[in-house]
């Protein structure tokens, strides 16, 4: 069975903080991504990483910067945590999307980790 | 712009009843289409997945989902909802050329004993 898990369920920071969310998965995938939940918003991307030290900015990524130094590990990291960024975190992870005809083809679903409820005071 | 659709942030059935759950995507391009289903303080696991193979998609749980191109839908039903189905359901769409899952606003079933 594929495993995404993250470092912390719950965790309550103090505005201005640095925070470090981690994310690691056991199968071997190339692909790894950072979401948030919000009631009402569903999720939304954050950053993902689709080789060890590459990554792309998703929809919403003012004020989060991310890091992958290992295949199997992808650290989110609010640099100074602010109270709009309370929210549940999600991480996830799939394998190297298939190919056609040389484009890639995302038909491989993500597999994601239990999240982490941010709280930001 | 691509985009997904749930209708219904809220769905409430009674135990034994059919469950509709409704996605709409808009895409110029043909679709990857997901269902995932999130249990109370969990993350989100996958129900069923349509991939440009058979347009009707069996998933785990006794859930399924019909592609209709014309329709650019991609509903979820179950003939019979039982307690343990109450959970949030989301609908994601992909295309071919991105990595980026397009996620819905989800709906939470609720089901009635």
């Amino acid at each position: 069975d594929v495993k995404v898990t993250q470092s912390s369920r719950y965790l309550v920071k103090r505005t201005g903080e640095k925070v470090f969310l981690e994310c690691v998965q056991d199968m071997d995938h190339e692909n790894m991504f950072w979401y948030r939940q919000d009631p009402g918003l569903g999720l939304r991307l954050i950053y993902f990483s689709y080789d060890v030290k590459m990554k792309e900015k998703g929809d919403i990524p003012e004020g989060y910067s991310v890091s992958r130094e290992k295949k199997e590990r992808f650290s989110l990291i609010l640099e100074s945590a602010s109270t709009n960024q309370t929210s549940m975190y999600l991480c996830a992870s799939s394998p190297r999307q298939g190919t056609l005809a040389g484009g890639i083809v995302p038909y491989n679903e993500q597999f994601f980790g239990p999240g982490t409820r941010l709280t930001v005071l | 712009a691509q985009s997904v659709t749930q209708l219904g942030s809220h769905v409430s059935v009674s135990e034994g009843a059919l469950v509709l759950l409704r996605c709409n995507y808009s895409s110029s391009v043909p679709p990857y289409l997901f269902w995932y289903v999130q249990y109370p303080n969990q993350g989100l696991q996958l129900l069923l997945k349509y991939t440009s193979a058979a347009t009707l998609v069996k998933g785990i749980n006794g859930f399924e989902a019909e592609f209709k191109k014309s329709e650019t839908s991609f509903h979820l039903t179950k003939p019979s909802a039982h307690m343990s189905d109450a959970a949030e359901y989301f609908c994601a769409v992909s295309f071919s050329g991105t990595y980026k899952y397009i996620f819905g606003t989800g709906t939470r079933l609720k089901v009635l004993a």
